[in-house]
């Protein structure tokens, strides 16, 4: 079965700082990997994925995430963190032929960004 | 382009009544996945609907159930509702239905269920 974790609930930073957001991930076969946002009473909103290719994926608001095969992560950085970046962060994965429309969410990470 | 509505986006029902939310995606999106979100259980997969058809289900009882009409918009069924169905419920719609497509959620509705 597929699963995503995200080992942090919590992860706090300095304005100005760089930012990881952690995330690993269990599948058989080959993963699709997503990041999405979600701020206070609102949906999420899709940041950037994985399907193939250039492990480095940039996506919106200066995001990129590191697809790492070997260690199965795919985490989310930023190299500067504004204090606007700050809100919950979903990592999710799909793979291949069963699942269409269907995401496993890891358990979100809430990033606050500090003044 | 309008993003995904939901609608109503704040519901409070009794335990045993049953509720209707309704979802409408991005114009020219065709499937549509619904979500339970709890603070206990997080994201959780209910369904997906792309061409009217459902493709797709989750893990829940049968009291959750849905349905999508030809111009796409998807409606989530709740019947004999529990307290534990208290959450919000998100719609994500995506362009087709398929694995390498991102979805795109609505701002959710938020029911209580007492």
């Amino acid at each position: 079965a597929q699963s995503v974790a995200q080992p942090e609930d919590q992860v706090n930073v300095a304005e100005g700082n760089p930012l990881t957001v952690k995330c690993t991930y269990s599948v058989s076969g080959n993963p699709y990997l997503f990041w999405y946002v979600q701020y206070p009473n609102r949906g999420l909103q899709f940041l950037l994925k994985y399907i193939t290719g250039d492990n480095l994926v940039k996506g919106s608001y200066g995001f990129e995430a590191e697809f790492n095969k070997s260690q199965t992560s795919f985490h989310l950085k930023k190299p500067s963190a504004l204090v606007s970046d700050s809100a919950l962060y979903f990592c999710a994965v799909r793979f291949f032929n069963t699942n269409a429309g269907k995401s496993t969410f890891g358990d979100g990470t809430t990033l606050t960004v500090k003044p | 382009k309008a993003g995904v509505t939901q609608t109503p986006r704040y519901l409070i029902k009794t335990r045993g009544q049953q509720v209707t939310l309704s979802c409408s995606p991005i114009s020219g999106h065709r499937s549509v996945s619904w979500y339970q979100q709890t603070p206990g259980q997080g994201l959780q997969f209910l369904f997906e609907y792309f061409s009217e058809t459902q493709r797709n289900k989750g893990n829940f009882p049968g009291r959750f159930s849905g349905r999508q009409f030809s111009n796409s918009r998807s409606e989530m069924n709740v019947s004999t509702l529990e307290l534990g169905d208290s959450a919000l419920y998100l719609c994500a719609s995506s362009l087709v239905s398929g694995e390498t497509y991102e979805q795109y959620f609505g701002p959710g509705t938020r029911l209580t269920v007492t």
